[in-house]
């Protein structure tokens, strides 16, 4: 256990439907993370969240919104998505954000798939 | 660009055979160099962080080394519990926390 949970662990959803994914860090860390991971191809940062505020998008579709409402929980709201964007969902936390150097905490991750 | 190349994609290994798997960079900056253990249907495990070139982190059989250009994870005398995917990543000096990753190695290891 990284003290990072996520839920849910596996989601098959439709083209046309919305989701949400969830993420809650136990660790008191400020700073939360988005990363996609797809097969046979290296993580992906999606966001960063420092203090609740977002300091980073990197370009990522605007049918993935992420919403981080304290710096505890940080959620991936998920709407009309492609069968292109089946794949692990990570979600990290680390102590500081964009001023800090230090490591980063995983979750588990959620396997999606779009069908 | 920024890059990260791991080498080599996949290896296998019977118990007790030592090896190292490579993980290459092409920033602009460095601020730091990390590896990851991954098991499947897992998140990555944080295993090591390295800053400057020459610097030595171990751990159990794990020993991590880092050069100006690239950076080897040493497995010494491994044993099936290190099957895994093992990641490399680096963080930018002008991007504070941002991690970017390599694509990994699979490490295989037969008793």
């Amino acid at each position: 256990e990284t003290g990072v949970t996520q839920t849910p662990r596996h989601l098959v959803m439709g083209m046309t439907n919305k989701k949400s994914l969830k993420c809650e860090q136990h660790l008191g860390h400020n700073a939360m993370y988005w990363y996609k991971q797809s097969a046979k191809k290296p993580l992906e940062l999606m966001f960063v969240y420092s203090l609740e505020e977002r300091v980073e998008n990197n370009s990522v579709p605007s049918r993935f919104s992420p919403e981080c409402p304290n710096s505890s929980h940080l959620f991936l709201h998920l709407h009309t998505l492609q069968p292109e964007d089946s794949a692990l969902y990570l979600c990290a936390s680390s102590q500081d954000g964009l001023a800090g150097n230090d490591e980063q905490y995983f979750g588990p991750g959620t396997r999606l798939t779009v069908t | 660009e920024d890059q990260v190349t791991q080498s080599p994609e996949a290896l296998r290994l019977q118990e007790g055979e030592s090896s190292s798997l490579n993980c290459s960079y092409t920033v602009s900056g460095l601020r730091g160099l990390f590896w990851y253990r991954q098991d499947p249907g897992k998140g990555p495990e944080f295993l090591f962080t390295l800053y400057s070139a020459g610097e030595e982190k171990e751990k159990e059989r794990l020993k991590a080394t880092l050069t100006k250009k690239e950076s080897f994870l040493h497995i010494t005398a491994p044993k099936p519990e290190d099957s895994a995917t093992y990641l490399c990543a680096v963080q930018l000096m002008e991007y504070g926390n941002k991690l970017v990753f390599g694509a990994g190695t699979i490490l295989r290891v037969k008793s």
